[in-house]
């Protein structure tokens, strides 16, 4: 079975709003995780990653925060535009960019 | 753009026919990859190439066949498809695939299977 996955499927937020999406892994020995966005109609893109030596990391209003205790990752953007509106994937590596798993992803729609 | 373009972005194909897919990378990284992504499933890894050889194979049925011809340009071909293999197939690039690094992807190949 996949070793990553998402609490919930879809999230609607309204523009200006702080959106969170959240992330459960099950391999404990994962040390980088990553956050992709995927737009519709165009392959994955790279918004953040983290490292297991780490818990928070920050980018442009972005934040990605990482819980090893209970192996919990989640993605903070900071007031939500309508151009956030896609499908966000995590995805976690043991040791190598080549043994990425991804989880199903959580599809964000930013309200106006 | 991300430094990885697939040819085509889209395909309708006979499950009798051949074809190819195309990617090409322009950001000088070592490590290539096909990703298959399906409705409502995660992105499946399909094969890993490092600096040309493949390192990595998902137990993939053999009607999928990757090339790599060298290190900017890895290729797809089909043959024999079944209209299940209809999907989203995506091209993925890193620097090195022995480390954690973000791989960068191309828009894709929409592939249907008539």
């Amino acid at each position: 079975g996949e070793s990553v996955g998402l609490h919930l499927p879809t999230l609607s937020v309204q523009e200006g709003d702080n959106s969170i999406i959240n992330c459960a892994y099950s391999n404990s020995a994962s040390d980088y995780f990553i956050w992709y966005k995927q737009e519709s109609g165009k392959g994955p893109q790279f918004i953040i990653d983290i490292r297991s030596n780490m818990d928070k990391r920050q980018g442009q209003r972005v934040t990605v925060l990482l819980n090893k205790t209970v192996k919990h990752l989640s993605l903070q953007i900071a007031a939500t535009q309508p151009g956030d509106s896609a499908v966000y994937f995590c995805a976690e590596s043991q040791g190598g960019s080549e043994k990425l798993v991804f989880g199903k992803g959580t599809k964000l729609t930013v309200n106006p | 753009e991300t430094g990885v373009t697939q040819t085509p972005r889209h395909l309708v194909m006979g499950m009798t026919n051949k074809k190819s897919l195309k990617c090409e990378q322009h950001l000088g990284h070592n490590a290539m990859y096909w990703y298959k992504q399906s409705a409502k499933k995660p992105l499946e890894l399909m094969f890993v190439y490092s600096l040309e050889e493949r390192v990595e194979n998902n137990s993939v049925p053999s009607r999928f066949s990757p090339e790599c011809p060298n290190s900017s340009h890895l290729f797809l071909h089909l043959h024999t498809l079944q209209p299940e293999d209809s999907a989203l197939y995506l091209c993925a690039s890193s620097q090195d695939p022995g480390i954690g690094t973000e791989a960068f992807f191309g828009q894709g190949t929409r592939l249907t299977v008539v």
